[in-house]
């Protein structure tokens, strides 16, 4: 059964460094998705991807962070100088449309 | 904006007992969808159910049932039987239509923990 890949499944960085998630969506998907998850707290809409361009950001979402389709298989996530508060699990998913979305097994970064 | 409330932080249930989660959710939107997750422990999100809002007809899928009313702008979810596997974070989330079709992102509620008690 195809499945949204991520790796790291963990990643442990100093705060200040830059991290790249990384995503390999379901093949013949069209949407992709980030999403956090501080611990214990609800899942946190990040970015969504559509078109090979952003479709829509968070709040959340800053200068901070981007998004990449490098090669139409893989789906990044960076975050250019990370701080203690964006330590959470990272959520990639990817959609044929309206319909469910995927996720991915997190990454669960953790900023020291 | 889309808001997706589940009043029920935490439910205790014994093994066998019948237990409800419920969701409330808010849109300006008359095209949406409704979905259901699982987070078991080992934290994954498992997709459980999807609901259009033209179609209010209830679903079952062996244990679980889903009912939703748009009267009341709800759509709860109810385990049968419940067995110590359910043990697990349950939220409940919506998506809009309202996007033009470039994306479909979806609105988490906090989630309702769900500790089945042997």
């Amino acid at each position: 059964e195809p499945e949204v890949t991520q790796t790291p499944s963990h990643q442990v960085t100093q705060m200040g460094q830059e991290v790249i998630l990384r995503c390999v969506p379901i093949s013949n998907h069209l949407y992709f998705y980030w999403y956090r998850q501080i611990l214990g707290q609800k899942v946190e809409f990040l970015v969504s991807f559509y078109n090979n361009e952003i479709s829509e950001k968070s709040e959340i979402f800053d200068d901070q962070f981007s998004v990449e389709r490098p090669d139409g298989s893989n789906f990044t996530l960076k975050i250019r100088s990370t701080k203690l508060e964006d330590s959470a699990m990272y959520f990639c998913a990817s959609s044929l449309t309206y319909t469910e979305a995927f996720f991915g097994q997190g990454t669960r970064l953790t900023v020291v | 904006a889309q808001k997706v409330t589940q009043a029920q932080t935490e439910i205790s249930v014994v093994e066998k007992e019948d237990v409800t989660l419920d969701c409330v959710y808010e849109t300006r939107d008359t095209t949406y969808y409704l979905f259901w997750y699982k987070q078991p422990p080992s934290g994954e999100l498992v997709f459980l159910i999807r609901r259009n809002s033209f179609d209010e007809q209830n679903e079952i899928s062996g244990r679980y049932s889903w009912n939703f009313q748009k009267s009341t702008s709800s759509f709860n979810f109810t385990i049968t039987a419940s067995q110590v596997v359910d043990s697990a974070v349950y939220f409940c989330a919506l998506s809009e239509a309202s996007s033009g079709g470039s994306n479909y992102k979806l609105t988490f509620g906090k989630g309702t923990l769900l500790t089945v008690n042997p």
